[in-house]
């Protein structure tokens, strides 16, 4: 139990264009869901924290025009880079609560994330 | 400002050894502290949590203490396998309106030769 998907695994796109993804808790609902992002070598960085049906709190620093975030249900969020730029390429990797326990999170297997 | 430190960003062992992994942390006060696995080009997997008011947990081969004086934790694998070859990352939980949040550290690079 507690599977997080995420979909697409890999994108790739040209610089200017928009790129959704999409993190899917499969066998629960998930309260809150989280989006990090990882550069190589790199630690995972909390971009924002969503909760359904209410607007995203965005982490210091992270563009909340550019990232934006949707999180429609109880099992759905999604990330859209808008305008991406090849600096925005990256892992983004999304968490979901264990229905409501905020000391468990489960992770997705992460979008790899390359634009050109 | 915060910041969560592992001690090295790799370590390599051999084969039935046990793998003792640092996380170091300054300026905060974490309500709980948490050790993932990760495998390259993947999401981090839960491995152990550990509260401010504990002092040690214990999983199988996996040994967790949590120092809130050193402000340091220490991830211990005990009877090391290949298998367990991976990065390992510490991640401080905020407390109070930052409750749920997770901070991760770079990561130790875990490697166990035969």
């Amino acid at each position: 139990g507690a599977v997080v998907s995420q979909h697409p695994s890999r994108v790739i796109c040209k610089s200017g264009t928009s790129v959704k993804i999409e993190c899917r808790s499969l066998d629960f609902q998930a309260t809150t869901m989280f989006w990090y992002r990882q550069f190589p070598k790199q630690s995972l960085m909390l971009m924002a924290t969503s909760n359904e049906g209410s607007k995203a709190t965005y982490e210091q620093g992270v563009e909340k025009d550019k990232f934006l975030i949707n999180h429609a249900s109880l099992t759905l969020s999604t990330l859209t880079v808008t305008s991406a730029h090849p600096e925005d390429s990256s892992f983004y990797i999304c968490s979901a609560d264990g229905q409501g326990r905020t000391d468990t999170q489960y992770f997705g297997p992460g979008t790899r994330l390359t634009v050109l | 400002s915060q910041k969560i430190e592992q001690n090295s960003e790799a370590l390599n062992i051999q084969e039935g050894k046990t793998a003792t992994l640092t996380c170091n942390y300054t300026n905060y006060s974490p309500a709980y502290l948490q050790w993932y696995r990760q495998d390259p080009g993947r999401g981090p997997v839960f491995l152990l949590l550990i509260r401010e008011n504990e002092k040690e947990k214990r999983k199988e081969r996996l040994k967790v203490t949590f120092d809130t004086t050193l402000k340091q934790s220490l991830f211990h694998i005990t009877a090391s396998q290949p298998a367990d070859s991976a990065t390992y990352l510490c991640a401080l939980a905020g407390g109070g309106s930052t409750l749920g949040r997770l901070y991760f550290g770079r990561g130790t690079q875990l490697t166990v030769w035969p």
